[in-house]
């Protein structure tokens, strides 16, 4: 089935840094998403996006869906403490039945 | 609104016992979600409801059952508790005509340990 590589696999760096994450994938997606998970939540959406070669912002943070339609990154600026926790990329596959979640990049931010 | 509201918490389950996970949602939408999310992994698609009595598998849906008699709840059901189901499950509900692959609202997730 289709997949979805999502790297790096963990992150540390120090408040201020901006931070850059991709998902790759061998077969083209029709949607985006990305999704922030804290420790014991469930999954919170952050960006969503529907078009190649769109990038949208909400507040410090950017994404792309890239114009072949098989990636997208996810840049967070002047990170913040509260900034930790696992980022999720997932896209929706051609026929729309299902969202395949990347496995997830664990961001930890030092003070 | 409460949003998407799931219970129990936490739950541990002897192999063979059976259980529901319970969901709710109060957002009035039609699609809801239930996954599984093993340490490390991203989450995996259990079953998944367009509409009141109307379900379908997803990628992993062996070992459960779900039902969908209204809008707002949606259980899965564990019959033989097996140690391979120990996992954070969490449902989700989404309203748009790109539901399936579109904006998903997660609840804050079942902690299951089968021993």
């Amino acid at each position: 089935g289709q997949q979805l590589n999502q790297s790096p696999q963990s992150m540390f760096i120090q408040e201020g840094e901006d931070v850059s994450m991709n998902c790759t994938s061998s077969s083209i997606f029709n949607t985006w998403l990305w999704y922030k998970q804290d420790p014991g939540e469930g999954p919170v959406l952050l960006i969503a996006l529907y078009k190649a070669g769109e990038l949208t912002s909400n507040g410090r943070l950017t994404a792309q869906f890239g114009t072949t339609r098989k990636d997208s990154f996810l840049n967070i600026s002047a990170s913040i403490p509260s900034d930790v926790g696992i980022y999720f990329c997932a896209g929706s596959n051609q026929a729309g039945t299902a969202l395949i979640f990347g496995k997830g990049t664990t961001l930890s931010v030092s003070s | 609104n409460a949003g998407v509201t799931q219970t129990p918490k936490f739950r541990i389950l002897k192999i063979g016992q059976s259980m529901t996970l319970q969901c709710a949602q109060d957002m009035n939408h039609n699609y809801m979600y239930w996954y599984r999310q093993d340490p490390g992994m991203g989450l995996k698609l259990i079953y998944y409801s367009v509409g009141a009595g109307i379900t379908d598998k997803g990628e992993v849906p062996n070992g459960y059952n779900v039902s969908r008699s209204t809008t707002e709840d949606f259980p899965l059901r564990l019959e033989l508790a097996a140690p391979s189901q120990t996992s954070v499950y969490f449902c989700a509900s989404s309203y748009s005509s790109r539901a399936l692959g579109g904006e998903q609202f997660f609840g804050p997730g079942t902690r299951l340990t089968v021993l």
